[in-house]
C-alpha cells in the first residue's frame, strides 16, 4: 500500500494568514491526489482533485501543487471558517490511502 | 444538487451485522460509483471499498474481505454497505461517497459525501 504522511500534524494561525500544509507519497502517484476538509462533528469536504483542480464551489483562496511524491495544499488569507483538519489522499492505485490529516486551529 | 442522504445511526452487538443505505439524488447514478470510508473515534479516514454503479463491479479493504458486501440498487439509486462479525472496533462514522471517473475511465476520486452514519458496536 502507498504511505501518505503529512507535514506539520497541526498548526497555528492568524486570520488573513497565509498557510501551506505538505502531503508526501511514499511512492511516486503521478497528479492523483486529492485533499479533503473536515470540521468537527461534520462529514469530509472535498477540495482539490488531480493535485490542483478545485472542486466545483471552492474557493480560489485554496490551491494545490505538486506531482510525483510531494504536494502541497496553501490557502492563501485563512478565514474563521477555514479551522479544520485537512487531509490528502492518494487515488493513483489501490487501496486508496489517506494521510493522518493536519489539524488547523486558532493562534 | 447532487446529494447522497445516508441511513441513521445504528447500535449492534458484537458478532451482529450491520447494513447501512446510501441513496443518491441530483444525477444519473449508474455513471458513477460509491466509495465506503469510515472513521473511528477521534481517528483518521479509512477507505472500505467502492461499488460501480454501472456493473457492480467491487473492490474492497484487505482487512475486511470476507466481512464486508456492497451492493446497489440501480432501481431506487441506493448503495448499500454491510458488514458482518462486527467489534468493537467497528465502531465508527460511516460515510459513503460518489466516485467521479477520469477521462479515460481508469482512477476515480471522490467529490461529494453523504453526512455519515454512526454505528456503535457494544455489549
Amino acid at each position: 500500500d502507498i504511505q501518505m504522511t503529512q507535514s506539520p500534524s497541526s498548526l497555528s494561525a492568524s486570520v488573513g494568514d497565509r498557510v501551506t500544509i505538505t502531503c508526501r507519497a511514499s511512492q511516486g502517484i503521478s497528479n492523483y491526489l486529492a485533499w479533503f476538509q473536515q470540521k468537527p462533528g461534520k462529514a469530509p469536504k472535498s477540495l482539490i482533485y488531480a493535485a490542483s483542480s478545485l472542486q466545483s464551489g471552492v474557493p480560489s483562496k485554496f490551491s494545490g501543487s505538486g506531482s510525483g511524491t510531494d504536494f502541497t495544499l496553501t490557502i492563501s488569507s485563512l478565514q474563521p471558517e477555514d479551522f479544520a483538519t485537512y487531509y490528502c489522499q492518494q487515488y493513483n492505485s489501490y487501496p486508496p490511502t489517506f494521510g493522518p490529516g493536519t489539524k488547523v486551529d486558532i493562534k | 444538487q447532487v446529494q447522497l442522504v445516508q441511513s441513521g445511526a445504528e447500535v449492534k452487538k458484537p458478532g451482529a451485522s450491520v447494513k447501512v443505505s446510501c441513496k443518491a439524488s441530483g444525477y444519473t447514478f449508474t455513471s458513477y460509483g460509491i466509495s465506503w470510508v469510515r472513521q473511528a473515534p477521534g481517528q483518521g479516514l479509512e477507505w472500505m471499498g467502492w461499488i460501480s454503479a454501472y456493473n457492480g463491479n467491487t473492490n474492497y479493504a484487505q482487512k475486511l474481505q470476507g466481512r464486508v458486501t456492497m451492493t446497489t440498487d440501480t432501481s431506487t439509486s441506493t448503495a448499500y454497505m454491510e458488514l458482518r462479525s462486527l467489534r468493537s472496533d467497528d465502531t465508527a462514522v460511516y460515510y459513503c461517497a460518489r466516485m467521479v471517473p477520469t477521462l479515460d475511465y481508469y482512477y476515480y476520486y471522490m467529490d461529494v459525501w453523504g453526512k455519515g452514519t454512526t454505528v456503535t458496536v457494544s455489549s
